[in-house]
């Protein structure tokens, strides 16, 4: 069973930075893309990052570009988001997910979430 | 980036169907057939209902049908029953660089 369980969330001000972490379970790791999304409090969802199965190729929503950073642990089948600089717009529950296809635009199993919260 | 147009809220009542449409660019939804709909729950992940358009996932009751015509895709509902009382988000397929485009969400109320 696909498992995946994202921690790090928190209350952080604004300028300060945070990482989440998405501890995967239940596939071969290395072997699929995986994404950020977020979700703001009451409003929809919103694609963060994804990084290439393997961890080569990484990208982007033009709102976090240059402030964020991707990337995954093999050896302990872990996702990470480095969030630095941080914005009040930024608060947002932000979910890791999986496609069992890659480049076919589907999530198919998502965490069940962390909390950010940027504030002063 | 910007997001795909669905409608705020739409309703039916117990047996009859809904349907929700998903409006974007030949950039996303026009340009590939990889429309994506997810339902979620309050407090819940979104959960994966329909791929590829028209393709449900294994577990996904037949109720859930998908469709696409240019740049608009729909979602409907079938037989509507209580549970389908949340909210439904699409998503396309909007390149490399941008691979998840998500809809503004609709609320779908069962009267």
């Amino acid at each position: 069973e696909v498992q995946l369980l994202e921690s790090g969330g928190g209350l952080v001000q604004p300028g300060g930075s945070l990482r989440l972490s998405c501890a995967a379970s239940g596939f071969t790791f290395s072997t699929y893309a995986m994404s950020w999304v977020r979700q703001a409090p009451g409003k929809g969802l919103d694609w963060v990052s994804s990084i290439s199965a393997g961890g080569r190729s990484t990208y982007y929503a033009d709102s976090v570009k240059g402030r964020f950073t991707v990337s995954t642990d093999k050896s302990k089948n872990t996702l990470y988001l480095q969030m630095n600089n941080l914005r009040d717009e930024d608060t947002a529950v932000y979910y890791c997910a999986i496609p069992t296809v890659a480049g076919t635009g589907r999530l198919d199993y998502w965490g069940q979430g962390a909390l950010v919260t940027v504030s002063s | 980036q910007s997001a795909l147009t669905q409608p705020p809220s739409a309703s039916g009542s117990p047996g009859q169907s809904v349907t929700i449409s998903c409006t974007g660019t030949s950039s996303d939804v026009g340009g590939y057939n990889y429309v994506s709909w997810y339902q979620q729950h309050p407090g819940k992940a979104p959960k994966l209902l329909i791929y590829e358009v028209n393709k449900r996932p294994s577990g996904v009751p037949d109720r859930f049908s998908g469709s696409k015509s240019g740049n608009t895709a729909s979602l409907t509902v079938s037989g509507l029953q209580a549970e389908d009382e949340t909210d439904y988000y699409c998503g396309s397929y909007g390149g490399t660089n941008n691979p998840y485009v998500f809809g503004t969400g609709t609320k779908v109320t069962v009267l």
